[in-house]
């Protein structure tokens, strides 16, 4: 089985610029969470999505959002880029919305550069 | 803010020696996860606990909790040149919603063949 497969694995984009950050997650799994890990830091939580709808969010200007499809992949969308969102953006899939036990499986992440 | 932090910040020691790392959080949790992460790779997760339990190991990994402290250690025996990475602690968010996973700054280990 695939393991989470992310899209593109670099890009390079300029202030002020769009940019649409791709998730498969792993066959079976409905859950997507998204994250941002600028270097030397730990991920910072920005999107949960379970069964298409938003479960979770987290401390991000209204720049960033997200979506996920009907068979279970997610975009994540930055507008207005600043230079401060570069950063690695991960996705990760879980099984299911369940009380006690949302282990991820990550994705190898996508490294954006803004300049 | 982040749900967990992570003690030392950095670690370096000799192959075969253990590795302990610590974990605190500040609000109550259902369970407590360990991930590792390789050179700004995706992250591994490596074991739950929940919030019931005590003590846990998997292979040369032993993790325990304390949730009157609010605190967690993960403790690698025998460690290898091969577990040179960094460890994070991760943690459910409070009520109501369970779904958000909350990592914690880390631990970078480097293990000296």
């Amino acid at each position: 089985d695939a393991g989470v497969t992310q899209s593109p694995t670099h890009l390079i984009k300029t202030r002020g610029q769009h940019v649409t950050l791709r998730c498969s997650p792993i066959s079976g799994h409905k859950s997507v969470s998204w994250y941002q890990q600028v270097l030397g830091q730990g991920p910072q939580f920005i999107f949960q999505y379970y069964e298409k709808e938003e479960r979770g969010r987290g401390n991000f200007p209204d720049r960033f959002s997200a979506r996920q499809f009907p068979n279970y992949s997610s975009e994540l969308n930055v507008n207005a880029l600043l230079l401060g969102d570069s950063a690695l953006y991960l996705c990760a899939s879980s099984p299911r919305r369940s009380f006690g036990a949302n282990v991820l499986t990550f994705g190898a992440g996508s490294r954006l550069t803004v300049l | 803010s982040q749900q967990g932090e992570e003690d030392p910040q950095a670690l370096s020691i000799q192959e075969g020696e253990n590795a302990t790392m610590n974990c605190s959080y500040k609000t109550s949790i259902n369970n407590l996860q360990w991930y590792r992460q390789n050179s700004g790779r995706g992250l591994v997760h490596l074991i739950l606990i929940r919030s019931n339990e005590r003590e846990k190991h998997s292979g040369r990994l032993r993790v325990t909790l304390d949730t009157s402290k609010k605190s967690s250690s993960l403790l690698i025996t025998a460690s290898r040149a091969a577990d040179t990475a960094s460890y994070f602690c991760a943690t459910d968010a409070s009520r109501p919603s369970y779904d958000k996973v909350i990592f914690g700054p880390g631990t970078s280990l480097s293990v000296i063949p």
